[in-house]
């Protein structure tokens, strides 16, 4: 059973505007959630996080949002660009469990940005 | 800085025998984890191991097995190898546990087909 869902496998958007990448969870106690970017034939990069005491992180482009309530974050990319398609996961952290806290990670959601 | 290095970066098997890919985490680095990623199953975790020691595993059964030197190199052994197990093999690095530190980095992964 998927902790953390990305249930739209793939995006399609036009070169300068938004992305919004969607995430769910179902573990209200999960406290750090992060994005990574993953390019064809390389291991995926970090992108941005988020504490579970914010609601919303940004970074240039990136912003990622995070309803507490709803258990749902999102990653927003404006404007999106060419370059930025690639597929993008999110992930989860468990509040510590002893030496047991371990990143539960989404499925991926494939971001296509045509010129 | 160097990043994580993962060799080698593809390899063919046949059923039933067993490989080892190695991994070189970033300098300073204590911890490696270790995934599986197929098209259908996204990013799949398999261990994670810190200072020399297993403090995570997932649900692969036990032919999936690692370890880790005193220099942080880390590598993963599979034994009686089955077409299941073709998928890309993602290394990554942190200074500390996974679900603890701000963010993973990730090697180029090692392409495993197995015919």
């Amino acid at each position: 059973d998927q902790q953390v869902k990305q249930n739209s496998p793939s995006l399609s958007v036009q070169e300068g505007r938004i992305s919004i990448l969607n995430c769910d969870y179902t573990n209200s106690m999960f406290d750090y959630f992060l994005w990574y970017k993953k390019y064809p034939a390389e291991g995926p990069t970090f992108l941005i996080s988020i504490s579970s005491i914010k609601d919303k992180n940004e970074d240039g482009r990136f912003t990622v949002f995070l309803n507490k309530s709803a258990k749902h974050l999102s990653l927003h990319i404006v404007p999106s660009q060419p370059g930025d398609s690639a597929v993008y996961f999110c992930a989860a952290s468990p509040p510590n469990a002893g030496n047991n806290r371990k990143l539960i990670w989404g499925l991926g959601t494939s971001l296509a940005v045509n010129p | 800085k160097a990043g994580v290095t993962q060799t080698p970066r593809y390899l063919i098997k046949t059923r039933g025998q067993q490989v080892t890919l190695s991994c070189s985490p970033i300098s300073g680095h204590r911890s490696v984890s270790w995934y599986q990623q197929t098209p259908g199953q996204g990013l799949q975790f398999l261990f994670e191991y810190f200072s020399e020691t297993q403090r995570n595993k997932g649900n692969f059964p036990g032919r999936f097995s690692g370890r880790q030197f005193s220099n942080s190199r880390s590598e993963m052994n599979v034994s009686t190898l089955e077409l299941g197990d073709s998928a890309l093999y993602l290394c990554a690095s942190s200074r500390g546990l996974a679900g603890e530190s701000v963010e993973q980095y990730f090697g180029p992964g090692t392409r495993l087909t197995v015919t």
